[in-house]
């Protein structure tokens, strides 16, 4: 079983709409992120926890929130969904290496959101 | 200026080639330097960490250099099954200069081997 899932892979919705991307991971880590990814634009990051009382804003939080239920589940919401908002869209988790003391990410399938 | 920067390609080789990616990055204090790959439509996958005295995983080499603020991967014989987009990343402290496990994208250097 994949260490860390996605829910839906694919997903079509229509302008205004709410809609609810969740994750979940097996892999014990404290961390999770929420990135989205456009072409030409690489790994943008939305929003990033570090543990369920800590939640951040990353660099393009605008238009999305986050609930870290607990420390396997880690949800993003698109409260009113737009077209540009349309775009494959990545959970990952980390935890500190023991060996190199940094900060790898294991990413999830992915997303595909299709706003219209 | 981009904070992760790479070549964004493609790179067209023929299988046994060597070749060579570069990717640079514009804080110096950065602490952490990965190379992931991505197929397409695929989530990225951790390819290797990038150490100060270089480091190896069978046919890739990563090398860093801090003076420089540039980092490289190497493939020796390349494969078929290495056509991807190589992602060169990069932990970067925050504000207050400590690392928050936060990860930064160079948007990708495209790969195709061809027969």
């Amino acid at each position: 079983d994949a260490d860390v899932t996605q829910t839906p892979r694919n997903r079509i919705t229509k302008t205004g709409k709410r809609i609810m991307l969740e994750c979940s991971q097996t892999k014990g880590h404290d961390r999770m992120y929420w990135y989205r990814q456009d072409p030409g634009l690489g790994l943008r990051l939305i929003y990033y926890s570090f543990d369920v009382k800590d939640i951040n804003k990353g660099e393009i939080s605008d238009g999305y929130s986050v609930s870290r239920q607990a420390q396997a589940k880690f949800s993003l919401s698109l409260e009113s969904a737009i077209p540009n908002q349309t775009a494959l869209y990545f959970c990952a988790t980390s935890d500190r290496t023991r060996t190199s003391g940094s900060y790898e990410q294991y990413f999830g399938p992915g997303t595909r959101l299709t706003v219209t | 200026r981009k904070e992760v920067e790479q070549d964004p390609g493609p790179f067209n080789v023929p299988e046994g080639a060597t070749v060579a990616f570069n990717c640079t990055y514009s804080n110096s204090a950065s602490q952490s330097f990965f190379w992931y790959r991505q197929d397409c439509r695929k989530e990225p996958k951790l390819l290797m960490s990038v150490y100060s005295s270089g480091n190896e995983d069978g046919r890739f080499t990563a090398q860093l250099n801090r003076a420089s603020q540039y980092i490289s991967l190497l493939i020796r014989d390349s494969k078929l099954s290495d056509s991807a987009t190589y992602l060169c990343v990069v932990n970067l402290p925050n504000a207050g200069g400590t690392s928050y496990g936060k990860l930064t994208f160079g948007q990708g250097t495209i790969l195709t081997v061809h027969p």
